[in-house]
């Protein structure tokens, strides 16, 4: 079975400072894709990040990186001098050759002036 | 704007009635997929499309559900004889497969539904 976990229901850090949000999955598969995705209050989902298991170099999107840990399957999202903007809900997403994508339960993030 | 677009964002029914909800892809992106998504949940895969062809229906498809793709471009999701249960954000995503596309799939807003 495939499954992602996010063990952080919800975060709170002051602007500016750098945010981890962990995420863990699991998958028999080899060849998969992993996800940030943000969803903002009230606005639709959109992509933040997205890793190909078979690259070693973790991703980097501006102030958002990645830590790809593939033997612990592990992927946790760092975002660097938070914003305001970045309050949302974050989800992991894990996707296999079948084209489905398993979201996590999602981490509330908090930017606080 | 050229986004998924989905119509309405918002249904309130009582239990019992059909609903129907459209997606609209973004031109030219020949996948198209629906999720549902409860409160305090990620969103659950339900169903996609490749062009008209529906390619695969989850298990948390029950009956009373159906979706179509008739031409290939926008797709519609119904719910017979809601029920309370089926009280979620519905989320479609598209994607194209084609010209060297990634496999990012762009989110709609959302239909939400509330059954009474």
């Amino acid at each position: 079975a495939q499954t992602v976990t996010q063990s952080q229901p919800e975060m709170s850090v002051q602007e500016a400072e750098t945010v981890t949000l962990s995420c863990t999955y699991d998958t028999s598969e080899s060849n998969y894709y992993l996800f940030w995705y943000k969803q903002p209050p009230s606005r639709q989902m959109i992509l933040v990040i997205r890793q190909e298991a078979y690259k070693q170099q973790n991703a980097t999107e501006n102030r958002f990186s990645v830590n790809f840990q593939k033997a612990a399957k592990s992927f946790s999202l760092k975002i660097s001098d938070s914003q305001l903007g970045d309050t949302a809900m974050y989800f992991c997403a894990l996707m296999n050759r079948d084209d489905k994508i398993i979201f996590g339960k999602g981490t509330r993030l908090h930017i606080l002036p | 704007d050229t986004g998924v677009s989905q119509n309405p964002r918002h249904k309130i029914t009582k239990r019992g009635q059909n609903v129907t909800f459209r997606c609209d892809p973004i031109s030219e992106h020949n996948r198209l997929y629906w999720y549902r998504q409860t409160l305090g949940q990620g969103p659950e895969f339900l169903t996609y499309f490749q062009n008209e062809a529906q390619l695969e229906k989850s298990r948390l498809l029950s009956d009373r559900f159906s979706a179509e793709r008739p031409k290939g471009s926008f797709s519609t999701l119904e719910i017979q004889r809601t029920e309370q249960g089926d009280s979620a954000m519905y989320l479609c995503a598209s994607r194209p497969t084609s010209g060297g596309a990634s496999n990012e799939q762009f989110f709609g807003p959302g239909t939400r539904l509330t059954v009474l």
